[in-house]
């Protein structure tokens, strides 16, 4: 039920501001953007999430186009443990609506 | 947030057995799941464990195989039953509230069958 569209894999130096694409041009007027991402062997971590205006948090800023259509995460200093696979997913927020994740993207950090 | 713990960790299982996994959240939670992640794969969603009635599952995924139990608000069961090699995955617990706009997840149960 995915209905998002992320590279499989891109590479970032480390100290240097990591962006992240994803296309979500089906998206809902109800629907919010939301990031995860899951290091190896590790449960996923909510990242930060928004509707339409950009937001941004201690972890990280999300840039969502003004149709809506697609969105970027950004890294503004990304470190090596910032390497791992990050998930762009749409769904209304504050009810039941689960979570679908899609294919992600694996963000390489290298020195 | 919650804080969801998952057990065992991992486990190795031999082919025909079934595998019961414990997922505790540390408060009352509305809302409870159970995701699969094969490996090199991203997380399927298997089911919602709902409190009080039987799970509600997701197409391609039945309950004689995933049995899942929800005897409170703070806890769930998910069992691996009549285990294949093709179920070796990691499982994933995780639990959300409706006043919560994102949900938490467990650190997962890996699981090898051979």
């Amino acid at each position: 039920d995915a209905k998002t569209t992320q590279p499989p894999s891109m590479d970032c130096a480390e100290g240097r501001a990591a962006n992240l694409p994803c296309n979500h041009s089906t998206i809902s007027g109800n629907e919010y953007v939301y990031w995860y991402r899951q290091i190896h062997s590790q449960g996923p971590q909510y990242i930060i999430h928004g509707l339409k205006n950009n937001e941004t948090n201690e972890m990280a800023s999300l840039i969502i186009t003004e149709d809506r259509k697609s969105s970027t995460l950004i890294l503004p200093h990304a470190t090596l443990r910032d390497t791992a696979v990050y998930y762009c997913i749409v769904r209304v927020a504050n009810n039941f609506n689960k979570f679908y994740f899609g294919s992600g993207t694996k963000l390489n950090v290298k020195p | 947030s919650a804080v969801i713990s998952q057990k065992p960790s991992r486990d190795i299982c031999q082919r025909g057995t079934s595998l019961t996994i414990q997922c505790q959240v540390d408060s009352q939670v509305t809302m409870m799941f159970w995701y699969r992640q094969q490996p090199g794969q991203s997380l399927t969603l298997i089911a919602t464990a709902n409190q009080g009635s039987e799970a509600t599952y997701e197409s391609g995924f039945v309950i004689d195989k995933f049995p899942i139990s929800r005897p409170n608000l703070t806890f769930s069961t998910l069992t691996v039953s009549n285990m294949s090699p093709e179920d070796s995955s990691i499982y994933l617990c995780s639990a959300q509230d409706p006043g919560d706009t994102e949900a938490f997840f467990g650190q997962g149960t890996r699981l090898t069958v051979v």
